[in-house]
């Protein structure tokens, strides 16, 4: 079954750039979507078709998916981005969603 | 707004049920198929079942399959899952979630989530 790779952590300092990677073998076909779950939160749709933005998600999020790794770019990062991200894929194959095993951005 | 409150949570012995309920508002509910994913104490997310809009058709995790059963009243606005024989490795917040799409083999993603209910599995 298709699998999605997240690196556990990623650390920045407020106002730096956060880059969040989402790998699978080819993901640059697919469609990509990312949730932000804040500690002790359900989570929430921040970017859906690779890099479409829903309403109320603020323009320093951006996404971009091409070859076998999408990424989520948070820039000017600040204290409240500080959360899980999940990547999620639809699998063709297996007619099923497939989540990544998220990861923990830290505000320093 | 959209708007999804579950129940039902709460603590059980193994080989024991729950009933878990969702209540959706804000949009129209037969429209689109709706999910239940869940997220074992510091883990990732799992998609439990799916049901399509519907309620013609339905997807369950390998793990849940012949154990839970999700359905859907769309004349009340609301999601069920019946859990029945359940394990350790059952416990979870167990989320509600929307799709945007109707049907059930299409791709998915999720535009709203509950606050999600506790589900503990324990001798």
């Amino acid at each position: 079954s298709y699998a999605l790779t997240q690196p556990p952590s990623v650390s920045v300092a407020p106002g730096q750039t956060a880059k969040i990677s989402c790998g699978g073998d080819n993901i640059g076909r697919k469609n990509v979507h990312w949730y932000q779950q804040r500690p002790g939160q359900a989570p929430v749709l921040v970017m859906f078709y690779d890099s479409d933005r829903p309403s109320g998600i603020p323009a320093r999020f951006f996404g971009s998916n091409s070859g076998n790794t999408a990424t989520l770019t948070i820039s000017r990062v600040e204290a409240g981005d500080e959360a899980d991200y999940f990547c999620q894929v639809w699998d063709n194959s297996g007619d099923h969603v497939v989540f990544g095993g998220g990861t923990k951005v830290t505000v320093l | 707004e959209a708007q999804l409150v579950e129940s039902g949570g709460g603590l059980t012995q193994p080989g024991g049920s729950l009933r878990l309920s969702c209540a959706a508002s804000g949009f129209f509910f037969d429209t689109y198929a709706m999910t239940w994913v869940r997220q074992a104490p510091g883990k990732g997310l799992e998609l439990v079942a799916m049901i399509s809009g519907s309620g013609d058709g339905t997807y369950y995790v390998e793990s849940v399959k012949g154990r839970f059963t999700i359905s859907r009243d769309n004349s009340m606005n609301t999601l069920n899952l019946e859990m029945d024989s359940l394990r350790v490795d059952d416990t979870a917040i167990y989320y509600c979630a929307k799709s945007v799409r109707q049907a059930i083999v299409v791709a998915h993603y999720f535009d709203q989530w509950g606050q999600g209910t506790l589900v503990t599995v324990s001798a």
